[in-house]
This record gives structure tokens, sequence and C-alpha cells, in this order.
């Protein structure tokens, strides 16, 4: 069975600092793994995945993740934040292919000036 | 190329009474998803199609829930009877890979 965990609900930073939003995951096979970002009242955009190539993955709007198999996680980082990137981020995980993905609970960034 | 549709984008009913939901995918993907999301709970995964056929269905919570995919284009989601616990956001999602790419969802709201 796979599970995500996402650490934190809620998250605040002041605009240019550095963000953090924590993801662990568990997963009996090779993990493929996302982050998607959701702006209010639209649909799940696609940030990022890590799909057993590179272990640090970089995306849009200048996020980044490192996906590290020794501690199961797959944090999402950028190094300054800016006030659009304010939503809620969640993180999934698959087995690959088609199958279905398997959320986080889900981590809202509030950006503060 | 247009993304993931879904109809309605709120839709306000009272207990006991029936829903339709819409998805229309990306033109040309073979897997459509459903997702729901409760208030206050992870996005947890319903269905999955691959054409006209499911797949995957182990997500579905009870037989209130109808999902087809007619001619493996757009499909629908029906709940009936609506129940009180069935409000959330329903989201849908298609892909050709991997990859899958989201609707807006629909804002369920059972009264």
């Amino acid at each position: 069975a796979q599970s995500v965990t996402q650490l934190g609900s809620h998250v605040s930073v002041s605009e240019g600092a550095l963000v953090l939003l924590r993801c662990n995951y568990s997963s009996s096979v090779p993990p493929y793994l996302f982050w998607y970002v959701q702006y209010p009242n639209q649909g799940l955009q696609l940030l990022l995945k890590y799909t057993s190539a590179a272990t640090l993955v970089k995306g849009i709007n200048g996020f980044e993740a490192e996906f590290k198999k020794s501690e199961t996680s797959f944090h999402l980082t950028k190094p300054s934040a800016h006030m659009s990137d304010a939503a809620e981020y969640f993180c999934a995980v698959t087995s690959g292919g088609y199958n279905k993905l398997i959320f986080g609970a889900g981590t809202r960034l509030a950006v503060h000036p | 190329e247009a993304g993931v549709t879904q109809f309605p984008s709120h839709s306000v009913i009272e207990k006991g009474q029936t829903v339709t939901l819409r998805c229309d995918p990306i033109s040309g993907h073979d897997n459509l998803y459903w997702y729901r999301r409760v208030m206050g709970k992870e996005i947890k995964f319903l269905l999955h199609f691959v054409k006209e056929s499911k797949q995957d269905e182990s997500g579905m919570p009870n037989n209130r829930f109808l999902a087809e995919r007619t001619g493996g284009t757009y499909s629908t989601l029906k709940v009936q009877p609506a129940e009180l616990e069935d409000s959330g956001v329903y989201f849908c999602a298609s892909s050709q890979d991997h990859e899958q790419y989201f609707g807006p969802g629909t804002r369920l709201t059972v009264t």
C-alpha cells in the first residue's frame, strides 16, 4: 500500500523567504512522486514530478524537489517566495503507469509582505 | 489545446435528490479518473476508466455512485440518492501516460 504524509497543514512565510513544504511517502514499490498546486477556484496544476530519473527535479515557477529514498521524502522548495505562490500544495504518489494517485492532505501556503 | 472541463462548477441539492456530474477529458486521452475531496480531508481516488472500460473502481464509496464513459469520450458521475456526506469537490483528471491533468472540479453541496 502507498501513503503520503504532508507535515504542516498551514505554512506561512514572508515574501522573499525560503519555501519548504514537507512530504514523506510510503511505498512498497519504486514510486512516482508529484507535487500539484491549486490556486483559488482553479483545478490542480502539476508543479513537478519524479519518475525515477534525476533525484533533483525542477518544476515550474522556480520550485524544485529532491527525492531522497533513504528518508522516503520528496520535499518541495523555492528559494524566494512570491505573493503569487499563495495556494494549496499537494504531494502525491503512484506506483507508475496509469495507476491512481494517492494524495497527502495538502499544505496551504500563505505569503505575507 | 483545451484542458479538462467539468460541469457544473457548483451544485446544491437536497438530500435524497439525484445529481449528475460531467467531465470532458483532453481530446485523445484514453485514461480518465474521478477523485473527491471531502472538506478538510485529502483528495481520494474514486475510479479509473481506460477508454469506456472501468479499470479500477476500488474507491467508489457505495452503490449510490454510478460512473459511465460511453464511447470513451466524456464521463458522467451520478449520485442517487445523494446523502449529506457526499458533499465535497469532485475532480476529474485525464492522462495519456503517467501525468494526470485535472479539471477545475465540481463543488457539490448536499443540504
